[in-house]
């Protein structure tokens, strides 16, 4: 299948900083991007949809301000969580979608940034 | 709206014993149904996938059939091993969502040596 990377894998920040994770499609052209934040225990919580070149779609109660997102290319997506406090933990994964070729309209998933604010 | 539901967890087997979980699934039209796969500190894995009813999906020795008049795919697995140990995630498709998955809860299992 195709191979999508995120960076960093693990990050743990200072209450109050900005925090800037990375989503790549490495084989093919992610015409969609999608983020997830994923509580311990629990299953994915779709944040936001991502097409390149245009605004983020957000899930109600995602806070637009502080998730920003940004696709400025068919194969990077980024989510910079600002000014994050503690209730910001979480691990957050991405996927891509293409729409033909190897991806085809699958979604595939980056291994997950898990985020530690203290 | 869609929606997947899947038994809740912990599943816990002995290694070799026989796998189920549930998993039902509501939508319009003709989703495509998935299963995922999360080892522990992981991202998710497609573990296998079906597109059309009655197809079966199969991977690593696992399965699942969509059956559209149960509007279910439940997966299994005859002789579990440790390895297998994750939490399994069912999701479906709509054909005209947008590439967009609507996940089930997620089953923790759990296999003993």
């Amino acid at each position: 299948g195709a191979v999508v990377s995120q960076h960093p894998s693990w990050v743990i920040c200072k209450s109050g900083t900005s925090v800037k994770i990375e989503c790549r499609s490495l084989d093919f052209q992610a015409t969609t991007m999608f983020w997830y934040r994923q509580f311990p225990k629990q299953s994915l919580m779709l944040m936001a949809t991502s097409n390149e070149g245009s605004k983020a779609t957000y899930e109600q109660g995602v806070e637009k301000d502080k998730f920003l997102i940004n696709h400025a290319s068919l194969t990077l997506s980024t989510l910079t969580v600002t000014s994050a406090h503690p209730e910001d933990s979480s691990f957050y994964i991405c996927s891509a979608a293409g729409t033909s070729g190897r991806a085809g309209n699958e979604q595939f998933f980056g291994p997950g940034t898990r985020l530690t604010v203290l | 709206g869609n929606s997947v539901t899947q038994m809740e967890g912990p599943v816990t087997l002995s290694e070799e014993a026989f796998l189920t979980i549930n998993c039902t699934y509501t939508a319009t039209g003709y989703p495509s149904l998935f299963w995922y796969v999360q080892y522990p500190g992981e991202g998710l894995q497609l573990l296998l996938k079906a597109t059309k009813a009655d197809d079966k999906g199969s991977n690593k020795g696992f399965e699942a059939t969509y059956r559209k008049e149960t509007t279910s795919f439940h997966l299994e697995k005859g002789s579990v091993q440790v390895s297998d140990s994750a939490v399994y995630f069912c999701a479906l498709s709509g054909r005209n969502a947008g590439n967009m998955l609507t996940f089930g809860g997620g089953t923790r299992l759990m296999v003993k040596p």
